[in-house]
């Protein structure tokens, strides 16, 4: 099984900061990776599919980079809508595994 | 606009059998290239995949509970279901539905329910 990797798993920052979370995974999964925003209550929703490509409708403020172990999901100018918990998906194998999750709070 | 919701008992029995359903609208879980999935959420485990079922009805499910896991499509078209038999306080969760499309990208949930497995 792949084991991605997240971190850090908790940072804060202020409003129209950049934000930059990383995850690492188990092994080379190409660019078959997927970021997802929680807010408290709610279910994951998607934010970047295939490692960089913004999925419709979401600002493009957020972006996502890497391929094959190591990827980045960046924030650029954070928003007060934007204080959630990110995760990072893998999908090159099954079973599906997600990143522990990084808690973006308020400075 | 697909829209999914989870529904069942909140609170489940040792040993017992965890069953829920999850209704679609907005979509037809017997057409398209899609995976109608189930993932839970603990505060220990974090986001754990649990499985899913194709549109044609073959299933993959997650290893560490494969000889306990169902994911079944329904008659009507627009639900699909989880069992989980024997269960433990391990499979207290939070359980989501979902879509996913193409390689595994999830596009939409259902907003969650709240499984507590205690006697």
């Amino acid at each position: 099984d792949i084991q991605m990797t997240q971190s850090p798993s908790s940072l804060s920052a202020s409003v129209g900061d950049r934000v930059t979370i990383t995850c690492q995974a188990s092994q080379d999964i190409s660019n078959s990776l997927n970021w997802y925003q929680q807010k408290p209550g709610k279910a994951p929703k998607l934010l970047i599919y295939d490692a960089f490509n913004l999925e419709a409708g979401v600002p493009s403020r957020f972006r996502g980079s890497g391929s094959g172990t190591d990827f980045t999901f960046t924030v650029h100018s954070l928003q007060p809508d934007d204080f959630a918990t990110y995760y990072c998906q893998q999908y090159d194998s099954l079973p599906l595994s997600f990143g522990g999750g990084t808690k973006v709070e308020i400075k | 606009q697909v829209q999914l919701q989870e529904s069942g008992p909140g609170l489940v029995k040792p040993s017992q059998t965890l069953s829920l359903t999850c209704t679609v609208s907005g979509a037809s879980v017997s057409s398209g290239r899609y995976y109608w999935s189930w993932i839970r959420q603990t505060a220990g485990k974090g986001l754990e995949w649990v499985g899913h079922i194709y549109t044609s009805g073959s299933t993959d499910y997650n290893s560490s509970l494969k000889s306990r896991v169902t994911i079944s499509l329904d008659t009507s078209d627009s639900q699909f279901s989880l069992q989980l038999t024997s269960v433990t306080a391990a499979d207290t969760a939070i359980y989501f539905c979902a879509r996913f499309r193409g390689r595994y990208v999830g596009d939409y949930w259902g907003q969650g329910i709240r499984v507590t497995v205690s006697s």
